[in-house]
C-alpha cells in the first residue's frame, strides 16, 4: 500500500541555521510529491512539487528539496532558517487518477531565536 | 482573493447533534475536497468530488455525508455527532490536469469540538 513517512514528528533549530526534514514514500508508480506548509491556525500551502524532470526542486520562501529515487525520499532544505518558518510542514504524495493525495504526518518546526 | 472560504470557523456539538460544514472556492476549480487532520495523523480524506455532480468516499467516510451543491460549493454534513469526530475539518479544490498534477489549495479549516 501506499504510504508516506515522516519520522521526525518534532524538530527545533536555531534561527540562521540549516533545516532539513525528511519524507520518505512507499509508492509502485512514478510519484508526484508534494512538501506544504501549515502556520498556526492556517490552512496548508503549497511549498513546491516533484513531477519529472530536474530532482532538485525550488520552492517559496526560499525552500528546496531533492527526489531520489533510490533512496524513496524527498526531503525538504533550507540553507538558513527564519523565525517566521516555524510551522508544521506536510510531504504528500498524489496517487495520481485517483484525485487522493496520501499525506504524512508533519513535522512541527520550532525556531529558536 | 478569497481562494477557499469555510465556514463555521470554530463549532461545539453535544453528541448526536447534527451539523454542515459549507466550503466554497472561487477559482473555478473542478475537484474539492473534504479532510480531517487529526494530532499525529496528519490528514485524511473523508470525501472527494472530482468534478460537479460527482461525489466519492475517500479514507474516512464514515459518520459523514456530503452535497457538492454546484461547482463552487461542496458541503459536509455529520448526522449525528459523536467525539471521535472531534477535529479540525478542511476543505480544498484543485484544477484536476491530468496525472500528478493536482495541486490543492486549502481553506483555513474548521475547529469542531463535539461533547
Amino acid at each position: 500500500a501506499q504510504s508516506v513517512t515522516q519520522p521526525d514528528i518534532h524538530i527545533t533549530v536555531s534561527e540562521g541555521a540549516s533545516l532539513e526534514l525528511r519524507c520518505n514514500y512507499s509508492y509502485g508508480a512514478t510519484p508526484y510529491l508534494f512538501w506544504y506548509v501549515q502556520s498556526p491556525g492556517q490552512g496548508l500551502q503549497l511549498l513546491l512539487k516533484y513531477f519529472s524532470g530536474d530532482t532538485l526542486v525550488q520552492g517559496i520562501k526560499g525552500f528546496e528539496a531533492e527526489f531520489k529515487r533510490s533512496q524513496s525520499s524527498f526531503n525538504l532544505r533550507k540553507p538558513s532558517v527564519h523565525w517566521s518558518d516555524a510551522a508544521e510542514y506536510f510531504c504528500a504524495v498524489d496517487t495520481s487518477g485517483t484525485y487522493k493525495y496520501i499525506f504524512g504526518t508533519g513535522t512541527r518546526l520550532k525556531v529558536l531565536a | 482573493n478569497a481562494g477557499v472560504t469555510q465556514t463555521p470557523k470554530f463549532q461545539v456539538l453535544k453528541t448526536g447533534q447534527s451539523m454542515t460544514l459549507q466550503c466554497a472556492q472561487d477559482m473555478n476549480h473542478n475537484s474539492m475536497y473534504w479532510y480531517r487532520q487529526d494530532p499525529g495523523m496528519g490528514l485524511r480524506l473523508i470525501y472527494y468530488s472530482a468534478s460537479e455532480g460527482t461525489t466519492d468516499k475517500g479514507e474516512v467516510p464514515n459518520g459523514y455525508n456530503v452535497s457538492r451543491l454546484n461547482k463552487r460549493e461542496f458541503s459536509l454534513r455529520l448526522e449525528s455527532a459523536a467525539p471521535s469526530q472531534t477535529s479540525v475539518y478542511f476543505c480544498a479544490s484543485s484544477e484536476y490536469r491530468g496525472a500528478g498534477a493536482n495541486v490543492l489549495t486549502f481553506g483555513a479549516g474548521s475547529r469542531l469540538t463535539v461533547l
